[in-house]
């Protein structure tokens, strides 16, 4: 049963332009969201997050959309660079566990120069 | 970066066998994770301990124990290994524990043949 869900396994966009990658949930307990970056032969890297109490939260290039009464999370990356190409990791966590964070299949976002 | 490291890195074995794989840190956090990452299922979590000596399962704990006798090393241990434990296995820290930044080592890839 996986809770948190990114239909999307990839996406390619040109260079300087936007990366808009989704992410959805079906925990209505779910209340803190985050986004992982992961390069290959390495670790996962935090990136950006955000609590249900919000709907956005941006960093820099990065905003993240938060969409409660959807249980729908999107990913911006404006402008696209070419080091941005990566696994993006949706994750979330709440409910009776907040230590048992639910992640979802990912997406391999490739930035074209 | 954090200071997490993973031992060994690579590890073939054959079904059947112990398997013990290791986390060490040395940023002194107090919660530590263990997660096993698959094609199409992303990152789950296995077990993870919230203080020395004490832990607590995962979504897929069936298969593994963990022990944590001291802060700065955590052991993930498949008793009895089979093939369905091919993975990639990551593990991570954090200071706050909860729906917070989490910091993931290198990872360890274990193959059952």
């Amino acid at each position: 049963d996986q809770q948190v869900k990114q239909n999307s396994p990839s996406l390619s966009v040109q260079e300087g332009r936007i990366s808009i990658l989704n992410c959805d949930y079906t925990n209505s307990m779910f209340d803190y969201f985050l986004w992982y970056k992961k390069y290959p032969a390495e670790g996962p890297t935090f990136l950006i997050s955000i609590s249900s109490i919000k709907d956005k939260n941006e960093d820099g290039r990065f905003t993240v959309f938060l969409n409660k009464s959807a249980k729908h999370l999107s990913l911006h990356i404006v402008p696209s660079q070419p080091g941005d190409s990566a696994v993006y990791f949706c994750a979330a966590s709440g409910g009776d566990n907040n230590n048992d964070m639910r992640f979802g299949a990912g997406t391999r976002l490739t930035v074209k120069p | 970066d954090a200071g997490i490291t993973q031992s060994p890195r690579h590890k073939v074995t054959e079904t059947g066998t112990p398997v013990t794989l290791r986390c060490h840190q040395t940023e002194n956090h107090r919660y530590m994770y263990w997660y096993r990452q698959d094609p199409g299922h992303g990152l789950r979590l296995i077990h993870y301990s919230y203080g020395v000596k004490d832990t607590d399962k995962g979504e897929v704990s069936d298969g593994y124990s963990v022990s944590r006798s001291k802060t700065e090393d955590f052991l993930l241990t498949l008793e009895s290994a089979t093939s369905s434990q091919t993975s990639v296995y990551f593990c991570a820290i954090s200071g706050a524990g909860g729906p917070n930044e989490q910091f993931f080592g290198p990872g360890t890839r274990l193959t059952v043949l």
